[in-house]
């Protein structure tokens, strides 16, 4: 069947290190795929948007890598603030047109 | 820019009766999605439209579930009859072109509770 997972487990970790979430998929090919930030109550807010032929692509304290022979994505925050926990979902688009279908997503939480 | 913007943010609704979700697009926007979220299976795809028309309502559980855009700055999700198992938060998100080149933009969603 077609999937797209992150850890069910949250991620906890404490201030300063670098927090690494992980985005595998099985029986897609995407051309690209997307990473949101979700808090509680709120709708998820786009991050960033990788392409096929871009391995790595960083916005700030934040980076992102798409290995499409291992079908996956890496989400990494440097420097981890208590502010940047929240849930943290993945993307792409699964068959024809414009349908992007998320992940269940990871909560992240960073600790003082 | 206002954002999307989702109306009502709660409804709580006896089974059986009829639930109407709105949604302003953010302007220019020629995307409309409406996603329903829950614990068990996360955010799924209801359906999306491309300038007012529906193109893809794969997502959508049954006939009890309706929506419709009869204008490029306004949608509806309708459910009738609502039953418990509805019970989920309903986002609408909408983007400036297809989902290669634009992300979506989600409103704070709905959250519907039906008993």
């Amino acid at each position: 069947s077609q999937k797209i997972e992150q850890n069910s487990e949250a991620l906890n970790i404490q201030e300063g290190k670098t927090a690494t979430l992980t985005c595998n998929y099985t029986n897609y090919s995407p051309a690209y795929l997307q990473w949101y930030r979700q808090d509680p109550g709120r709708g998820p807010v786009f991050l960033l948007l990788i392409r096929e032929n871009e391995k790595e692509k960083r916005k700030e304290r934040l980076k992102v890598t798409f290995d499409t022979t291992l079908k996956q994505s890496l989400f990494h925050i440097t420097a981890s603030q208590p502010a940047d926990s929240a849930t943290y979902l993945c993307a792409l688009r699964t068959g024809g047109g414009n349908k992007l279908t998320f992940g269940t997503g990871t909560q992240l939480k960073v600790e003082l | 820019d206002a954002g999307v913007i989702q109306s009502p943010r709660h409804e709580v609704t006896e089974m059986g009766q009829e639930v109407t979700l709105r949604c302003k697009p953010i302007s220019g926007h020629d995307y409309l999605f409406w996603y329903r979220q829950t614990m068990m299976r996360g955010l799924e795809l209801l359906i999306y439209f491309n300038n007012n028309v529906p193109i893809d309502d794969s997502g959508m559980p049954e006939d009890r579930f309706s929506a419709k855009m009869p204008n490029a700055s306004f949608s509806t999700l309708k459910i009738q009859p609502s039953e418990p198992r509805d019970s989920a938060v309903y986002f609408c998100a909408s983007s400036l072109e297809g989902s290669d080149n634009s992300p979506l933009h989600f409103g704070n969603g709905t959250r519907l509770t039906v008993t």
